[in-house]
């Protein structure tokens, strides 16, 4: 597709379960990002993928946040054993190559929902 | 500790009238900033960006002013339209950092 694609849309979970989000990026971009959105608040960085480097994960909040990208390309953002404060909105975005000042191109992102 | 504040959560305007956007930043690193406009269930959009090696950028409707002194930046709309009202994040980054931080967002609404 044209732009920036997500899944699923809206996730409903018990507390305590693991979710599983995806993110296809645009075609032939190399840096992908994932940032979530909580109720009331700004957007917040979590992981950063560039090509074939290490990811820059100092936004993960805790070691139930894990994400890896394969390929190169479709990036999935895994949350293990949920608990409430982790719904929010799950965005991820991409860049061409990654350079600082260029502009991220966003998702729709996920509302993840913990019950 | 908010690097990026946009302090006022909600702004309303009159149609045809101008919006001004505010943002204040703290850390004195950030050398690039960036406004995105977010529509309800959609993703952020860029709109508009300022290096800090310049004081103003305009595009069409849309201009922003950097007061580096001052750590301050703001977005000015004009004039306003009602497909205007989004939310609008502000941003920064610093050259050496692969991420952008946000501000919380100001929600604007242009009343026709």
């Amino acid at each position: 597709g044209a732009g920036v694609s997500q899944s699923p849309s809206n996730k409903v979970t018990e507390k305590g379960k693991d979710v599983e989000l995806r993110c296809d990026p645009i075609s032939g971009h190399t840096a992908l990002y994932w940032y979530r959105q909580s109720l009331g608040q700004g957007l917040e960085f979590l992981i950063y993928f560039q090509g074939n480097s290490a990811p820059d994960k100092s936004g993960l909040p805790s070691d139930r946040f894990s994400a890896e990208r394969t390929g190169g390309s479709v990036s999935t953002l895994t949350i293990q054993r949920t608990q409430q404060e982790d719904s929010a909105v799950y965005l991820c975005a991409s860049s061409s190559t990654g350079g600082f000042y260029e502009k991220l191109f966003f998702g729709s992102g996920t509302q993840l929902s913990v019950l | 500790d908010q690097q990026v504040k946009q302090n006022s959560p909600s702004l309303s305007v009159q149609e045809g009238r101008i919006s001004i956007l505010n943002c204040d930043y703290t850390n004195s690193m950030f050398d690039y900033f960036l406004w995105y406009k977010k529509y309800p269930a959609e993703g952020p959009t860029f709109l508009i960006s300022i290096s800090s090696i310049k004081d103003k950028n305009e595009d069409g409707r849309f201009t922003v002013f950097l007061n580096k002194s001052a750590k301050h930046l703001s977005l000015h709309i004009v004039p306003s339209q009602p497909g205007d009202s989004a939310v609008y994040f502000c941003a920064a980054s610093r050259g050496s950092q692969g991420n952008l931080i946000f501000g919380k967002g100001t929600k604007l609404s242009v009343k026709p």
